[in-house]
């Protein structure tokens, strides 16, 4: 079946650090990739989407790029900030039989200290 | 536009009493997802609806647990009778009918059974 399998965390940065987070993926058919943060104390928000390969999604400096040949969908920030402290989840859309379903990863927290 | 609106953000009450968690999805939207979130076990699909009716209910831990959704605007988990180990963060999330689209998230509503 589908799965989403990214880096274990915690990771914690420097302010200004370049940041990586890994988010490889199983599937079958053509799948969505998104990106979702989560700041303490709040849900789930959308941080970027793509859905083909090759595509870029990108949003409030991040970038992660679709990768069919190595099912990946890296996240990356060129310079972290403070306020970027948050718990990174990557998902795919189950475009198998449940239509509407996401698949989580277990969720990457980050941390950047000042 | 408002977005997905949970109540309460927070339950504090005894075990073995009854808890009902309330979501108003997003005008428009047809998939309803139910998500609980503890650190243990992270972020757990629990049931989701397409156009108010329960279409995978699998992550439903046990029969205390229930959900409804009698009209495209409201939904309600219930949890009867309620245990410690129920303790966690339940999310409520939305989205459009059409192929891979992101979920809304709510706030969540923060429960503790005492």
């Amino acid at each position: 079946g589908n799965s989403v399998t990214q880096m274990e965390g915690p990771v914690t940065l420097s302010e200004e650090a370049f940041l990586t987070i890994n988010c490889t993926y199983t599937a079958t058919g053509y799948p969505s990739l998104f990106w979702y943060v989560q700041y303490p104390g709040e849900g789930l928000q959308l941080l970027l989407k793509a859905t083909k390969a090759d595509d870029k999604g990108s949003n409030k400096g991040f970038e992660a790029t679709y990768r069919k040949e190595t099912t990946s969908f890296h996240l990356e920030k060129g310079s972290v900030q403070v306020s970027d402290s948050a718990v990174y989840f990557c998902a795919l859309s189950d475009s198998g039989g449940s239509q509407g379903n996401l698949i989580f990863g277990k969720g990457t927290k980050l941390s950047v200290k000042p | 536009d408002a977005g997905v609106i949970q109540s309460p953000r927070h339950e504090v009450t005894e075990m073995g009493q009854e808890v009902t968690l309330r979501c108003k999805p997003i005008s428009g939207h047809d998939y309803l997802f139910w998500y609980r979130q503890t650190m243990m076990r992270g972020l757990e699909l629990l049931i989701y609806f397409n156009n108010n009716v329960p279409i995978d209910d699998s992550g439903m831990p046990e029969d205390r647990f229930s959900a409804k959704m009698p009209n495209a605007s409201f939904s309600t988990l219930k949890i009867q009778p309620s245990e410690p180990r129920d303790s966690a963060v339940y999310f409520c999330a939305s989205s459009r009918q059409a192929p891979n689209q992101p979920q809304h998230f709510g706030d969540g509503t923060r429960l503790s059974i005492l």
